[in-house]
């Protein structure tokens, strides 16, 4: 089993540019796709990035992602950060041996 | 439009089995391709993924709760049901099920519902 790590928590000001990331253990991270999600206070997650870099109809084109193969990590990328953007966020991945894998989840404070 | 909506016991006592039912809409289970899962999130912490069933009926479930669930459909009646055995106070959680198509990204998620285990 493979496992995706990601800073407990980040923070930076409205305006600014936040990268979150995702390492992954074992494995490629480009063998398989990379998806991230919100979670906002007491709301079910919802999907903002799907295949490494696609964004969801209705995400801000503020929201990016990519995966860096020498690092073995995925990172989302938010821009031009607004209050609203604070949330949980979870990357997600999987193999054939385990269909769904998420990371421990990152807390972005916009302050 | 696709819905799902978790509905099950609220509070469990130890030891007992948990049975919970994800009742879904706009999708069809018998699709090729179409999967659903279980993910559950215990207060403040991360989700962690529980199982999956396919179209198939092909079932996958966690490593570390394979022994302690079961999942299983009623593509008739657009529902997918999640037993866990033995819970024990460290499964509180809010429970939710989620659909994926074609792929292993969560699209559509239901709304969760909260378990308590508490004697």
């Amino acid at each position: 089993n493979f496992m995706l790590t990601q800073p407990h928590s980040v923070s930076e000001s409205p305006g600014k540019t936040v990268t979150i990331s995702c390492t992954r253990s074992s494995g490629n991270i480009g063998s398989n796709y990379v998806q991230w999600y919100q979670q906002r206070p007491g709301r079910a997650p919802t999907i903002v990035i799907s295949e490494d870099n696609h964004r969801t109809s209705g995400v801000p084109d503020r929201f990016s992602g990519s995966i860096d193969s020498s690092s073995n990590s995925a990172s989302l990328t938010i821009s031009g950060l607004r209050i609203e953007d604070e949330a949980d966020y979870y990357c997600q991945s999987y193999d054939s041996s385990n269909p769904v894998v998420f990371g421990g989840g990152t807390k972005l404070t916009v302050l | 439009q696709v819905t799902l909506r978790e509905s099950g016991p609220a509070l469990v006592k130890p030891t007992q089995t948990l049975t919970l039912t994800c009742s879904f809409s706009g999708f069809s289970l018998s699709t090729d391709g179409m999967c659903v899962s279980w993910i559950r999130q215990p207060p403040g912490k991360a989700l962690e993924w529980l199982a999956l069933i396919d179209w198939d009926d092909e079932k996958y479930y966690s490593a570390s709760l394979n022994t302690r669930l079961s999942i299983s459909k009623d593509t008739s009646e657009n529902q997918v049901v999640l037993t866990m055995t033995n819970m024990e106070p460290v499964d509180t959680a809010t429970y939710y099920c989620a659909r994926s198509w074609g792929s292993r990204r969560l699209d559509d998620w239901g709304q969760g519902t909260l378990v308590t285990v508490s004697s």
